[in-house]
């Protein structure tokens, strides 16, 4: 069936170091949504991206949406202990918005 | 505070209980969804409600039952769950109902079942 997979499922990385999610659909999206969830919380939106090879940039976070608008990427650059959640991607298929899996990121002590 | 609260934050209940989830949205929005959080699964869409009006039931057992009275409220009813029924159960809205809107989360229920 028509998927979203979104890898890598996690990614441990130093306080400081950069962090990349991807994202990529079995079909063509008309948009895709990124989601930030808190340990404990609750996903809140990022941002959308609607044109095809879309950047978007929001302080250390760039949003970067496929020629194809079949993948996209969350890149975080320096991260902080801030930055620690699990990121969704989202995009549209068949009337329903289908989630990925989600990145987990993770700060090393 | 995102304008979306639902209620209890946690809820305990055994197989045979039956129990009531509550969701209410303070952002005018006319479409509100249910969504089921498992670990390490993506979020599915449980039910989907515009102007009060089901749009969607993403093929959920009978055992949940959702009611929306208004645009602004939302319930999801359960009686006689699984133990593979355990999750976050969140709640959301939008201004519309389109796949390209926004979604508003609520902190959801933590459901266990035992």
């Amino acid at each position: 069936g028509q998927q979203v997979m979104q890898i890598p499922q996690y990614q441990h990385v130093q306080e400081g170091e950069d962090f990349t999610t991807y994202c990529n659909s079995s079909t063509t999206l008309s948009n895709i949504q990124w989601y930030k969830q808190r340990p404990g919380g609750h996903p809140v939106f990022l941002i959308q991206l609607v044109k095809s090879g879309e950047v978007k940039k929001q302080k250390r976070l760039t949003f970067q949406f496929g020629e194809a608008k079949k993948n996209s990427s969350l890149h975080i650059t320096a991260t902080q202990t801030t930055d620690v959640g699990t990121y969704f991607c989202a995009g549209p298929l068949a009337y329903q918005l289908i989630w990925g899996a989600g990145t987990k990121l993770i700060i090393k002590p | 505070e995102t304008g979306v609260t639902q209620t209890p934050r946690h809820l305990v209940m055994g197989m045979t209980n039956k129990k009531s989830l509550k969701c209410e949205q303070h952002l005018g929005h006319n479409a509100m969804y249910w969504y089921k959080q498992s670990a390490k699964k993506p979020l599915e869409l449980m039910f989907v409600y515009n102007f009060k009006e089901q749009t969607e039931n993403n093929s959920v057992p009978s055992r949940f039952s959702p009611e929306c009275p208004n645009s602004s409220h939302l319930f999801l009813h359960l009686h006689t769950l699984q133990p593979e029924d355990s999750a976050l159960y969140l709640c959301a809205s939008s201004q519309d109902e389109g796949n390209d809107e926004k979604l508003f989360f609520g902190s959801g229920t933590q459901l266990s079942v035992l």
